[in-house]
């Protein structure tokens, strides 16, 4: 079974169009992550959810909002898409927000914006 | 603020060769530290944590790290390297202090195991 999925796992879209990116986890955990890694493959968190609640909101263009409607699942929404946009976003979980645990993470969404 | 330096953009090892990957931190308390590693067109795989105790942390496929306070350093290594370790592999930490929910990542260090 899949711990951490994501859907799409390849968008391709064009600048200005607003899309979608899902994420599930079956972990039972209550915190959740989304990450962006550049074409560079750095690393730099996005959001964390904890039960629902928003929790890291990091300086990120307000075209960006995430959604939670439970705690398994952790979506991000994106409007009118830039180039820079384009990168590989990937969902994360972790058991909760103590700081020792470790987080699991998704296949990961592979954007591009054209 | 807390931040993590990985000096080695790659690391090349020759198979049965033991590996090493370079790891320092910053931070203003204790910190949690953790590697991860990255296979092409992956997520990124949990391998090991340090949150207290033993200085010598053993992980997933034989990996193991040492923390080292006075160094602020966490290096990754692995006795005998194999072709199936070569990969992107990620250094993190995390400071103890309150409110620190945010987990930061290094650039990455490639490894390539060369047969």
């Amino acid at each position: 079974d899949t711990a951490v999925s994501q859907t799409p796992k390849y968008l391709v879209t064009q600048m200005g169009n607003d899309k979608s990116i899902k994420c599930e986890q079956n972990l039972g955990h209550d915190t959740m992550y989304w990450y962006k890694q550049d074409s560079k493959k750095f690393l730099k968190i996005m959001f964390s959810y904890n039960n629902k609640e928003l929790i890291i909101n990091e300086t990120v263009p307000n075209r960006f909002s995430p959604k939670s409607p439970d705690k398994a699942h952790l979506n991000l929404h994106i409007n009118s898409l830039e180039l820079g946009d384009s990168a590989v976003y990937f969902c994360a979980s972790s058991q909760d927000l103590t700081r020792g645990n470790e987080q699991f993470f998704g296949p990961g969404t592979r954007l591009t914006v054209l | 603020a807390q931040s993590v330096a990985q000096p080695e953009d790659q690391v090349n090892v020759a198979e049965g060769n033991p590996l090493t990957v370079k790891c320092t931190y910053s931070v203003s308390g204790n910190p949690y530290l953790f590697w991860y590693v990255q296979y092409p067109n992956r997520g990124l795989q949990f391998l090991l944590k340090y949150i207290t105790g033993d200085n010598l942390v053993k992980g997933s496929y034989g990996f193991e790290a040492e923390f080292n306070k006075s160094q602020t350093s966490f290096h990754l290594k692995k006795p005998s390297a194999l072709v199936s370790d070569s990969a992107l592999y990620f250094c993190a930490v995390r400071d103890s202090g309150a409110g620190s929910y945010q987990l930061t990542f290094g650039k990455g260090t490639k490894l390539s195991v060369i047969p």
